[in-house]
């Protein structure tokens, strides 16, 4: 079975330029996860979608960040403009089912370096 | 609200030695408790979960968790240390609910000396 896919693996930017990263979660699985994770911290959700619904995007800095996923299987995850703060590991998950308490299986994330 | 903390922020150990990482929560209802492992460049893997069943857990690679309420703990232990353990690791609780949600603690930085 083919884990999460992450794309790209890194990413180096300037600051105000737009960034996306796309993340396949495993098949059949309708929940998926966008965590932040920065340096020498924890996981931070950013967005949590159930199928195409976004069920819980009240950590998403949504001025400048935005997420779709619109077939409900794949996922894209954008900011536009970057800021030298938004430099982190972005970690997509998926989980199988909801009602359940289900592992969340993690991508090998996206580094994001915004110069 | 629910949250992790995690004492130390980094453990060195012997290989061969015990390996002790500490996690306490804070949890308004009965939670959900998860040990991740993080190796470089990779994401996150399950090592066990505690869901309400047996308050001992066990998992993979030896590893094994003891939930206690009264302490508000959920300790990461294994008994002998091998080198393939050096990793980051994190403790995440969860509501009883059906969303998932992880609350992550800050992590703990494992390094096993030979």
């Amino acid at each position: 079975e083919a884990g999460v896919v992450q794309s790209p693996r890194y990413k180096i930017i300037e600051k105000k330029q737009p960034v996306a990263f796309w993340c396949n979660p495993i098949s059949g699985h309708n929940t998926l996860y966008w965590y932040r994770q920065n340096l020498g911290q924890g996981p931070e959700l950013l967005i949590r979608y159930e199928n195409e619904e976004a069920v819980d995007d009240s950590q998403l800095p949504k001025d400048r960040f935005s997420a779709e996923r619109l077939k409900g299987v794949d996922s894209t995850l954008k900011i536009q403009p970057a800021e030298l703060g938004d430099s982190a590991v972005y970690l997509c998950a998926s989980r199988i089912t909801r009602g359940s308490i289900g592992e969340q299986f993690f991508g090998p994330g996206t580094r994001l370096t915004v110069l | 609200a629910q949250s992790v903390t995690q004492l130390g922020s980094h453990v060195s150990v012997s290989e061969g030695a015990l390996v002790l990482l500490r996690c306490n929560y804070s949890s308004s209802v009965p939670p959900y408790l998860f040990w991740y492992v993080q190796y470089p460049n990779q994401g996150l893997q399950l090592l066990l979960k505690y869901t309400s069943a047996a308050t001992l857990v066990k998992g993979i690679n030896g590893f094994e968790a003891e939930f206690k309420k009264s302490e508000t703990s959920f300790h990461l232990t294994k008994p002998s240390a091998h080198m393939s353990d050096a990793a980051e690791y994190f403790c995440a609780v969860s509501n009883s609910g059906n969303t998932g949600k992880l609350i992550f603690g800050q992590g703990t930085t494992l390094q096993v000396k030979p």
